[in-house]
């Protein structure tokens, strides 16, 4: 157990909609990374956030957009969905700056999400 | 830009058999971090190793063995005595020192490789 939390862990919705995924990161750690795992695109970096301040922005969409909140922890929303977005979606956590073990980042159990 | 080259998509191996993963990046940085994730059928990624560019020195943990090579642009990851637990999806990953100084650790990972221990 990594100690990240993501729910929900399945989510099934049809095109066109809106899901909004969560995310606790473990305890102590500020900084917080969205990934999505595609069987063509492989596991692609999305956003992160640090402290309730966005730090990176990787291959998101515009129809995505995130936020952590200042318990820390982070959701990503995902609208006008379409077939293609259907995807297991990560979160990972790690401390952020400032000493060598924010390097590492440690991944939640991720959502699996289909859109029909 | 970086990227991370996972060249064997497949491997197979009879248990007990020594496996080694392959992993070639390239990157332009001169600081930058290394990292093996697994990923078993169950899903979720396993953090396995960090190694920063400036540390070549190779590591062992148990039954797995990690070899570092700057010269080659490689780090591979050998299992030793395979065991059917291994069987898993294992990625490599690359984080710069560049987007890490501006508070960035994003990860670019490989395609992965998928092993599978046949008993």
């Amino acid at each position: 157990d990594s100690g990240v939390t993501q729910t929900p862990k399945h989510l099934i919705t049809a095109t066109g909609q809106r899901v909004t995924l969560r995310c606790s990161p473990r305890s102590g750690d500020l900084s917080v990374y969205w990934y999505q795992q595609s069987l063509d695109q492989g596991l692609q970096f999305l956003i992160q956030y640090y402290n309730g301040e966005e730090r990176a922005k990787g291959n998101i969409l515009e129809r995505f957009s995130a936020q952590q909140f200042p318990d820390l922890h982070s959701e990503l929303n995902l609208s006008s969905l379409e077939l293609g977005d259907s995807a297991l979606y990560f979160c990972a956590s790690s401390v952020g700056s400032g000493s060598r073990s924010s390097y590492e980042q440690y991944f939640g159990p991720g959502t699996r999400l289909t859109v029909t | 830009a970086q990227k991370v080259t996972q060249a064997q998509t497949e491997i197979s191996v009879v248990e007990k058999e020594d496996v080694t993963l392959d992993c070639v990046y390239e990157t332009r940085d001169t600081t930058y971090y290394l990292f093996w994730y697994k990923q078993p059928p169950s899903g979720e990624l396993v953090f396995l190793i960090r190694r920063n560019s400036f540390d070549e020195q190779n590591e062992i943990s148990g039954r797995y063995s990690w070899n570092f090579q700057k010269s080659t642009s490689s780090f591979n990851f050998t299992i030793t005595a395979s065991q059917v637990v291994d069987s898993a999806v294992y990625f490599c990953a690359l984080s710069e020192a560049l987007k890490s100084g501006a508070g960035s650790y994003q990860l670019t990972f490989g395609k992965g490789t998928k092993l599978s221990v046949i008993p």
